[in-house]
């Protein structure tokens, strides 16, 4: 299994700013993704974090809102840009590599509140 | 588009068996995913199942029928750790690869009682 940690585990901000989560994991992995799920709802995928290149974004998401870096094969950011309200979260990020194809490995999330 | 149904809320007595159900349509298929959330935390994997057929895991075992696009979880000898919610994700293979996103249902809420 993968170890994964995210900072910040938790953060308010204000109206208008950004936030950048990172992502870190202790071993190579293959695949890298980034999840939102909103008060109560399930987990909804943002983007697919491609390492050396820009991330795929799902319907609904885009690059000016959520930009996504991943420099190498155990790091990825997300930023939340120009908050609002509605940005309010969790934000996980998840990984998967090819030797453990049965399971998408889950970090432990960042709760943001923007106010 | 990628369509996954599932109950949104169950309720059960502790012992007790639950069958949680959850049909997909999805343009990609390569494996369809249970996971446990507790409130506030991140999900825990339980189940993968690529092929028909039932896959146990001690209490917990997981069904596929690809064919029907349907799958459930049953939970045996049901505890009060048990509540929490149940998510059932599909994963839509990447090109050249088995591995890729997954698209999850809206999650049941299971609570089980004394």
């Amino acid at each position: 299994s993968a170890v994964i940690s995210q900072k910040p585990s938790r953060d308010i901000c204000q109206r208008g700013t950004s936030l950048t989560i990172q992502c870190q994991v202790d071993s190579q992995v293959t695949m890298m993704f980034w999840y939102r799920q909103q008060p109560g709802q399930s987990l909804t995928l943002i983007a697919t974090a491609n390492q050396g290149s820009e991330a795929t974004y799902e319907s609904g998401f885009v690059i000016d809102k959520f930009p996504i870096s991943r420099p190498n094969l155990t790091f990825s950011t997300l930023t939340v840009s120009n908050m609002s309200p509605e940005d309010s979260s969790i934000y996980l990020c998840s990984v998967e590599w090819e030797a453990v194809y049965n399971e998408q490995f889950f970090g432990p999330g960042t709760r943001l509140t923007v106010l | 588009g990628q369509n996954i149904d599932q109950p949104t809320e169950m309720t059960a007595t502790e012992g007790a068996i639950v069958q949680i159900n959850c049909t997909y349509q999805t343009s990609g298929f390569n494996g369809l995913f249970w996971y446990q959330q507790h409130a506030g935390e991140a999900p825990t994997f339980l189940s993968y199942n690529v092929l028909d057929g039932l896959e146990e895991k001690g209490r917990f075992s997981s069904f596929l029928s690809r064919s029907k696009g349907y799958s459930y979880l049953l939970l045996k000898e049901l505890q009060m750790k048990d509540s929490a919610s149940y998510l059932c994700a599909v994963r839509d293979p990447e090109r050249g690869s088995t591995l890729g996103r997954l698209y999850f249902g809206r999650g049941t809420q299971l609570t089980v009682w004394p």
